[in-house]
């Protein structure tokens, strides 16, 4: 039963360029969050999606930051446009849920973008 | 003032030293978690706790609802415990975000 999945593990982007992040939930799940890392800080919310629906997208960047957990495939997280201060750590976690019932989520390995 | 705040931010004990890391939180919350990340890696979710205490091997983790703290103990610590450790809580309602605190450095000397 393979874990929560991204890719890739590191990217490297120049100024302006576009970054696409993947995550592929744990089987069964279907439930996303994206978190990032900046350098020297500590981990902050940017998005909670379900299938095909935004659920909270409260702490995603106005502008360039998009997300999307289309019916099938990956949980894409695409930045537009990346600036120098878009390098971090990209999380993803994924977790099930039946109606009230909120199971762990669960992390993936990360993504981390270097804008040069 | 953080919504989640971790104490000592870093902790340095000897090989088989009781260690324990605290949380405190300001918010409502449906869940805590505690969270592992070494440095440069992924992050592994430890424990997701609402009440009462856990325990999974050397590791114990404590809630109390009502003065709205957490602990983490580690029992005969040894130099893999080494990493940040990062209580998150899981806010109520719709969304099920986590705010996280900034993490307590570990490191367990031989």
């Amino acid at each position: 039963n393979a874990g929560v999945m991204q890719n890739p593990r590191h990217l490297v982007r120049r100024r302006g360029q576009e970054a696409r992040l993947r995550c592929s939930p744990m089987k069964g799940h279907s439930h996303v969050y994206w978190y990032r890392q900046l350098p020297e800080e500590g981990l902050k919310f940017m998005v909670y999606l379900q299938k095909e629906n935004i659920i909270d997208e409260s702490g995603m960047p106005k502008e360039r930051f998009s997300a999307e957990f289309p019916k099938e495939g990956p949980s894409i997280l695409r930045i537009q446009q990346v600036v120098r201060g878009d390098s971090a750590a990209y999380f993803c976690a994924s977790s099930f849920a039946q109606g009230n019932f909120q199971e762990t989520q669960y992390f993936g390995p990360g993504t981390r973008l270097l804008v040069l | 003032k953080n919504e989640v705040e971790q104490s000592p931010q870093n902790l340095t004990a000897q090989e088989g030293e009781f260690i324990t890391i605290n949380c405190s939180y300001s918010v409502g919350i449906s869940a805590l978690h505690w969270l592992q990340q070494h440095p440069g890696g992924g992050i592994v979710s430890l424990f997701m706790l609402s009440s009462g205490k856990k325990k999974h091997g050397r590791l114990i983790a404590t809630i109390n609802i009502q003065e709205k703290h957490s602990s983490l103990h580690i029992t005969a610590s040894h130099p893999r415990d080494s990493a940040v450790y990062i209580c998150a809580v899981r806010s109520g309602g719709a969304t099920n975000k986590l705010i996280f605190g900034t993490g307590t450095l570990l490191a367990v000397q031989p």
